[in-house]
């Protein structure tokens, strides 16, 4: 099945600089890769994601590229605002049994945006 | 529009009762799933339907039953709760095959 490893685990940066998430998968037939915005007592939110037919996707200030050769992808944020401080996970899909896709998802990023 | 509600928000259990978690949507779905997120491992598929009447096992089935009669709804069943089951529990919905696009808040459990 699908693996998925996601770096770092904490990331504290200051107001206003960038923030980069990596991750990286196992199975060369994934083709989704979403990315979530879990805030404290809520559930996660997609706030982007990219397919394999497609390197890079920017949306404002965040951005994901995606690299199939070497099976890594990553988040980057720009202009980090305190409302960003959340945890992020990555994923991505793979196949169950019967054809059908799910997500794997990363254990998370707990992103601290310091005023 | 609600999206994905989730009742109860909070449960304790004692070990060996049974108890049913809900998930309803409102955006006619046909994907819905759930999922529980412990500390450290992300969030693993429990359980998954692609529509009225048809359900599959997740990565972590065992001690949970599910079913779906309408498209609305699709509450997760624990027959008899185990600690190891204390969780916060997540119930997806997509339009899109299994990639969840809109979570509900979840149902934090504690099973003593």
């Amino acid at each position: 099945g699908e693996n998925v490893e996601q770096h770092p685990s904490t990331l504290s940066v200051q107001e206003g600089d960038s923030a980069v998430i990596k991750c990286t998968y196992s199975d060369s037939a994934s083709n989704y890769f979403p990315w979530y915005k879990q805030e404290l007592g809520k559930g996660p939110q997609l706030i982007i994601d990219i397919r394999s037919n497609v390197g890079e996707k920017k949306d404002q200030r965040i951005a994901v590229t995606l690299n199939k050769t070497a099976k890594h992808f990553s988040l980057h944020i720009t202009e980090t605002q305190p409302e960003d401080s959340a945890v992020y996970f990555c994923a991505a899909s793979g196949y169950l049994r019967g054809g059908y896709q799910k997500v794997t998802f990363g254990i998370g990023t707990k992103l601290q945006v310091i005023p | 529009n609600a999206g994905v509600t989730q009742t109860p928000k909070f449960q304790v259990l004692k070990t060996g009762q049974s108890m049913t978690l809900q998930c309803a949507q409102d955006m006619n779905h046909e994907y819905m799933s759930w999922y529980r997120q412990d500390p450290g491992m992300g969030l693993r598929l429990i359980h998954y339907s692609v529509g009225a009447g048809i359900t599959d096992q997740g990565e972590v089935p065992n001690g949970y039953n599910v079913s779906r009669s309408t498209t609305e709804d699709f509450p997760l069943r624990l027959l008899s709760a185990a600690p190891s089951q204390t969780s916060v529990y997540f119930c997806a919905s997509s339009y899109y095959s299994n990639q969840p696009q809109h979570f509900g808040d979840g149902t934090r459990l504690s099973i003593l």
